[in-house]
């Protein structure tokens, strides 16, 4: 299956930081990326619909100046946590995959733990 | 209604016996169907995929979809050990263009 590597795999900072996760898609280009964040023993929950040279979808909830999405190429994403606090510590998920098949790729995954 | 709806478990299950897991959606509009497998901290991989009515078999996975029902079922024949895993079942949601996950279920094959 294709490739998606997620960078870094651990981080932690302190409340108030900035935090930058990436998401790579390596063997294929991607025009939607999805952000997915999930809390311990619960199912992942989509946070953003990435879209290449566009500006990203939030899902009802999520605030779009506290995570910043950018998709400036075709295999590159961003997360930017901004100010982070500690209730965002989280496992942040991305993916890539075609919504004709619906097929996702994840990537390994970033923990954030913010203290 | 949630959108996509899944027993949290535990599930447990006997070695060698067959394990059952279940999901339902909403949308009716949907047309792909997955399961992944998640361990512990790490991130799901996919097991299986259908688009169809009926059953779809991969090794010792089976994938069961009925649309009229909304409904969709993943069987592990022969369990394992190394089974024991989180089992999350995802729904696209074409209306919505996004994909989304259940709460998954927590399989537990004992020895």
């Amino acid at each position: 299956g294709a490739v998606v590597s997620q960078h870094p795999s651990w981080v932690i900072c302190k409340s108030g930081t900035s935090v930058k996760i990436e998401c790579r898609s390596l063997d294929f280009q991607a025009t939607t990326m999805f952000w997915y964040r999930q809390f311990p023993k619960q199912s992942l929950m989509l946070m953003a619909t990435s879209n290449e040279g566009s500006k990203a979808t939030y899902e009802q909830g999520v605030e779009k100046d506290k995570f910043l999405i950018n998709h400036a190429s075709l295999t590159l994403s961003t997360l930017t946590v901004t100010s982070a606090h500690p209730e965002d510590s989280s496992f942040y998920i991305c993916s890539a995959g075609g919504l004709r098949t619906g097929e996702l790729f994840f990537g390994e995954g970033s923990r954030l733990t913010v203290l | 209604q949630k959108e996509v709806e899944q027993n949290s478990g535990p599930l447990s299950v006997p070695e060698g016996a067959i394990a059952s897991l279940n999901c339902t959606y909403s949308d009716r509009g949907s047309q792909s169907f997955f399961w992944y497998r998640q361990y512990s901290g790490k991130s799901p991989e996919l097991i299986m995929s259908i688009y169809s009515n009926g059953d779809k078999e991969d090794g010792r996975f089976t994938a069961q979809l009925n649309k009229a029902s909304q409904y969709v079922s993943l069987l592990i024949r022969d369990s394992q050990p190394s089974d024991s895993a989180t089992y999350l079942c995802a729904v696209n949601f074409r209306s919505a263009s996004k994909i989304i996950f259940g709460s998954g279920t927590r399989l537990s094959i004992r020895p």
